[in-house]
């Protein structure tokens, strides 16, 4: 089944213990991206990747990492997480780089505490 | 700089009536627009785009480059339709996707 696929689903950690966030793509998709939503403020996009070893910032990359060593894995790294990064976060990706026609994974929960 | 504007965080209709998504652009090139949805306890997924000029469940959204508008559209709202709208966009190179703040569809019976 194509699917985009999040681990973990759920996560509550404390302030500052880095954690990292996995997305995968079994699409073959070039176009992979992170987003995180938040009440009133909607999607917000924190990086994207073109293709392996391409990736760049999004309108809120401050406080994350990302690494596309594969075309299929889009891992989202907190360093330092603070409580102001609890949030919903989706992963996406897309075919032919077309960053409109995104697949939407089922998203992760993160509360920092 | 791209911006995507959806003027209201709430919409509540009756089933039976038309309902109408607002959504409105600022991008100095030429964009390309969609519409996703997002049904509850799911994920969100793409409705349309505006390339395409397709009706997706009845849904259809006309780009208004002199107004710059990408208005959702749906003559006879159901009750399924209940969720969450998120109108995006991209420019032709740019692969930067915005969206909007989001509009929670409520339809009531």
């Amino acid at each position: 089944e194509a699917q985009v696929t999040q681990n973990p689903r759920y996560l509550i950690t404390v302030t500052g213990k880095k954690l990292t966030v996995t997305c995968s793509q079994n699409m073959n998709h070039e176009y992979m991206s992170w987003y995180r939503q938040d009440p009133g403020l909607g999607l917000r996009q924190i990086y994207y990747s073109m293709n392996v070893e391409v990736t760049d910032k999004g309108d809120v990359p401050e406080g994350y990492k990302v690494s596309r060593k594969e075309k299929r894995n889009f891992p989202l790294i907190l360093e330092s997480p603070s409580p102001n990064q609890t949030s919903l976060y989706f992963c996406a990706s897309s075919f032919g780089g077309l960053a409109g026609y995104l697949f939407f994974g089922p998203g992760t929960r993160l509360t920092v505490l | 700089a791209q911006r995507v504007t959806q003027p209201e965080k709430l919409l509540s209709v009756f089933k039976g009536a038309p309902v109408e998504l607002k959504c409105n652009y600022s991008y100095s090139g030429s964009p390309e627009l969609f519409w996703y949805v997002q049904y509850s306890r799911q994920r969100l997924q793409l409705l349309l785009r505006h390339i395409s000029r397709e009706s997706i469940k009845g849904f259809t959204a006309d780009l208004n480059k002199g107004e710059t508008s990408f208005h959702l559209k749906k003559p006879f709202a159901q009750e399924e339709d209940s969720a969450m709208y998120y109108c995006a966009l991209t420019g032709g190179s740019n692969y930067k996707l915005t969206f909007g703040k989001g509009t929670l569809l409520t339809v009531n019976p």
